[in-house]
């Protein structure tokens, strides 16, 4: 079972802005960087946010991320139709000595 | 251009074994850290293996040690997941991913996926 908490699910209308946490524990969020992917149904996850905040080239400045204490922020503004997706943050768990995601979350774009 | 192609997956009884297999293009394999990713139907992502870059240190998730072994092949550019006594539970999407190597591991290629179905 995931080790990292996220929420189920969060929704917003077209435009507005969600956000979606990712609660760990000291062995890992808190002592390692977080990373965020999304995922389409049927098709493999991409990457969205590594090293806490950094966007891989091609990510729009919509999406952002940023960690405190044991706790990582994804946050998606100007929400579009397009975002609706499955999200997942992961990151190294040094007690485990293993990679570990979160529970996921779905984002809704009502 | 990076790409990751799998093969290898299918239908299997309990108990039989599995190999993955994971082409890499586009980069030099050795200088990265590879992974392999399930994912249950339904389910959320759950890390299963990973190597590092000469192959030498290898790590598994409680759930698959012993029973699987990650290997990698330089010369052929290709990362291995090789599955024995599969049981029902080990059902799921198998994705192999490259660590982009940013401060801690993260993964900015995937391969398309592997579906493995364990049933009688």
């Amino acid at each position: 079972q995931s080790v990292l908490t996220q929420p189920p699910s969060v929704s917003a209308a077209p435009g507005q802005k969600v956000t979606i946490s990712c609660t760990g524990s000291s062995s890992n969020v808190g002592s390692n960087h977080v990373s965020w992917y999304y995922q389409l149904p049927g098709t493999a996850p991409k990457l969205l946010i590594y090293d806490n905040s950094v966007r891989p080239s091609g990510i729009p400045d919509r999406f952002s991320g940023s960690k405190s204490g044991t706790s990582g922020t994804l946050v998606i503004t100007g929400l579009q139709t397009g975002d609706e997706a499955d999200y997942y943050c992961g990151t190294w768990d040094s007690s485990l000595n293993g990679y570990v995601f979160g529970t996921g979350t779905k984002v809704i774009v009502l | 251009e990076v790409q990751l192609v799998q093969s290898g997956g299918g239908l299997v009884q309990p108990g039989g074994s599995l190999r993955l297999s994971c082409e890499v293009s586009g980069f030099t394999s050795s200088l990265y850290w590879m992974y392999w990713v399930r994912q249950a139907p339904g389910k959320g992502l759950e890390w299963v293996a990973n190597i590092d870059r000469d192959g030498g240190d290898k790590r598994y998730a409680d759930s698959v040690k012993g029973r699987f072994t990650i290997s990698r092949d330089g010369a052929k550019n290709s990362l291995f997941l090789q599955m024995n006594s599969l049981r029902v539970e080990d059902t799921a999407v198998y994705y192999c991913a490259r660590d982009g190597s940013g401060v801690s591991p993260d993964f900015d290629y995937w391969g398309q996926g592997s579906l493995v179905t364990v049933s009688s």
